[in-house]
């Protein structure tokens, strides 16, 4: 079975500063990784995926994300954050054999001026 | 291109009675997800359709059906409410593909209370 740790509830950040979510994933075959990002009363948006090749990932709004199977992570960073970027942040874990998403408890990303 | 509709927004039940929520996925997708995202729980998996069939499911009680109609619209019964059900359930729909590579798009969700 597959299981995602987010190791933060909260991070608080002030705006322009770099931030890094933390995820970790347990699973005994290969995984597919994901970060979805869900604002005030929204649905989830896709911010990045990672399947295969390069460890590292660009998604949208400046995001980063790096794949590490030897620590079983996959950290979501942005250099400088703003007010906007405030949300709550999913890390989710695919088996290729199945096409569920095993989420996390996400991690709330609270940017202050 | 519209995205996932989800109906009603909010819905309110009493204990015992039974809901009905609705999804419509993006056009051109054929398969539709549904979450729960209780709090305190997180997002939990609930149920998979995929060409109208269930494809998988999740660590639910069996109070929990749904069905995929031809036209890949989804709805999502859930029976003999209890109060821990309150919750907000999420859609989300894939296109056809690669099953676990398709990037899932969700929908706004329906909160459902039950009192």
């Amino acid at each position: 079975a597959q299981s995602v740790t987010q190791l933060d509830s909260q991070v608080p950040v002030f705006e322009e500063a770099p931030v890094e979510l933390r995820c970790n994933y347990s699973s005994s075959v290969s995984v597919y990784l994901f970060w979805y990002v869900q604002y005030p009363n929204q649905g989830l948006q896709l911010l990045l995926k990672y399947l295969s090749g390069s460890t590292l990932v660009k998604g949208i709004n400046g995001f980063e994300a790096e794949f590490n199977k030897s620590q079983t992570s996959f950290h979501l960073r942005k250099p400088s954050v703003h007010i906007s970027d405030t949300a709550e942040y999913f890390c989710a874990v695919s088996d290729p054999g199945y096409s569920t998403l095993t989420f996390g408890k996400g991690t709330m990303l609270l940017v202050s001026p | 291109e519209a995205g996932v509709t989800q109906s009603p927004t909010h819905l309110i039940k009493t204990r015992g009675q039974q809901a009905t929520l609705r999804c419509s996925p993006i056009s051109g997708h054929t398969s539709v997800y549904w979450y729960q995202q209780a709090l305190g729980l997180g997002l939990q998996f609930l149920l998979w359709y995929d060409e109208g069939e269930e494809r998988n499911r999740g660590n639910f009680p069996p109070r929990f059906s749904g069905r995929q109609f031809p036209n890949y619209s989804s709805e999502l019964n859930v029976n003999a409410l209890e109060l821990e059900d309150s919750a907000l359930y999420l859609c989300a729909s894939s296109s056809p593909g690669q099953g676990p590579q398709e990037t899932q798009y969700f929908g706004p969700g329906t909160r459902l209370l039950v009192l």
